[in-house]
C-alpha cells in the first residue's frame, strides 16, 4: 500500500477555517471510516485530534472537525489560533491489519 | 496522566541490531494494544507494527518495510513494550515512537520518540 496524498502546506489567518485533505483509495480511506487525524508539533508527542473520521477526543477544541466522501478525508480547523500551527497526519486503516498515514500538512497561521 | 517514554535509540551500524523500550504510566498496559511508528529525517509518520493485548492473543502485526527484521514483544508485569530491530538498513534512521491503541484503529497517546540512526 501508498501512503496516503495530504498537501505539503496549508495556511490561515487567524480567525479563518482552514481544511486539509487526505486521499487514499477505495480499499483504504473509501473502505473504512476508520480515519484519524493527529497534530504533531516537532519535538512533542503527537496528539490524536480526530478518530473514526468526526469524532472528537476529550479536550480537543471543537473548533477541530473530520468528514470524508469517497476516497478522500478532511480536517477543518475553524477561528485559527496561533497555536494550531503544527504539522498535521492522517491515518486510514487499510485492511489486512495495516495502518497507513499520510506524509503530513505543515499548516502555518499567519 | 497517561505516559509513554521510548528509549534505547542510538547510532548503529547497518547489519547490526538495536532494541527499544516504550515504558507506560498511569494506565492498565496489559489492557491495551501497543504501537511503535516512525518518521524518517524530511518524512511523513510511517506505521512500524503492533502487538496486541494478551486478551486477544498478544500477537503482532508488521508494516512489510520491517516484517522478518523487526519483533515486537511486551512485558506486562513491567508495563514494558519492545521493539527488537535487527538486520539494520540505513533507511531505517528515524525517530521512533510507541503509541497506545485507542478505538477505531486510532492511537491515542504518544511517547515523544527515540532517535535511531543507522550508518557506518
Amino acid at each position: 500500500q501508498s501512503a496516503l496524498t495530504q498537501p505539503p502546506s496549508a495556511s490561515g489567518s487567524p480567525g479563518q477555517s482552514v481544511t486539509i485533505s487526505c486521499t487514499g483509495t477505495s480499499s483504504d480511506v473509501g473502505a473504512y471510516n476508520y480515519v484519524s487525524w493527529y497534530q504533531y508539533h516537532p519535538g512533542k508527542a503527537p496528539k490524536l485530534m480526530i478518530y473514526e473520521v468526526s469524532k472528537r477526543p476529550s479536550g480537543v477544541p471543537d473548533r477541530f472537525s473530520g468528514s470524508k466522501s469517497g476516497n478522500t478525508a478532511s480536517l477543518t480547523v475553524s477561528g485559527l489560533q496561533a497555536e494550531d500551527e503544527a504539522d498535521y497526519y492522517c491515518s486510514s486503516y487499510a485492511g489486512n491489519n495495516i495502518l497507513l498515514f499520510g506524509g503530513g500538512t505543515k499548516l502555518t497561521v499567519l | 496522566e497517561v505516559q509513554l517514554v521510548e528509549s534505547g535509540g542510538g547510532l548503529e551500524q547497518p547489519g547490526r541490531s538495536l532494541r527499544l523500550f516504550c515504558t507506560a504510566s498511569g494506565f492498565s498496559f496489559g489492557d491495551y494494544g501497543m504501537d511503535w511508528l516512525r518518521q524518517a529525517p524530511g518524512k511523513g509518520l510511517e506505521w512500524v507494527g503492533f502487538i496486541r493485548s494478551k486478551t486477544y492473543g498478544g500477537t503482532t502485526e508488521y508494516a512489510a518495510s520491517v516484517k522478518g527484521r523487526f519483533i515486537i514483544s511486551r512485558d506486562d508485569s513491567k508495563s514494558i513494550a519492545h521493539l527488537q530491530m535487527n538486520s539494520l538498513k540505513t533507511e531505517d534512521t528515524a525517530v521512533y515512537y510507541c503509541a497506545r491503541q485507542g478505538g477505531a484503529w486510532s492511537r491515542d497517546y504518544w511517547g515523544q520518540g527515540t532517535l535511531v540512526t543507522v550508518s557506518s
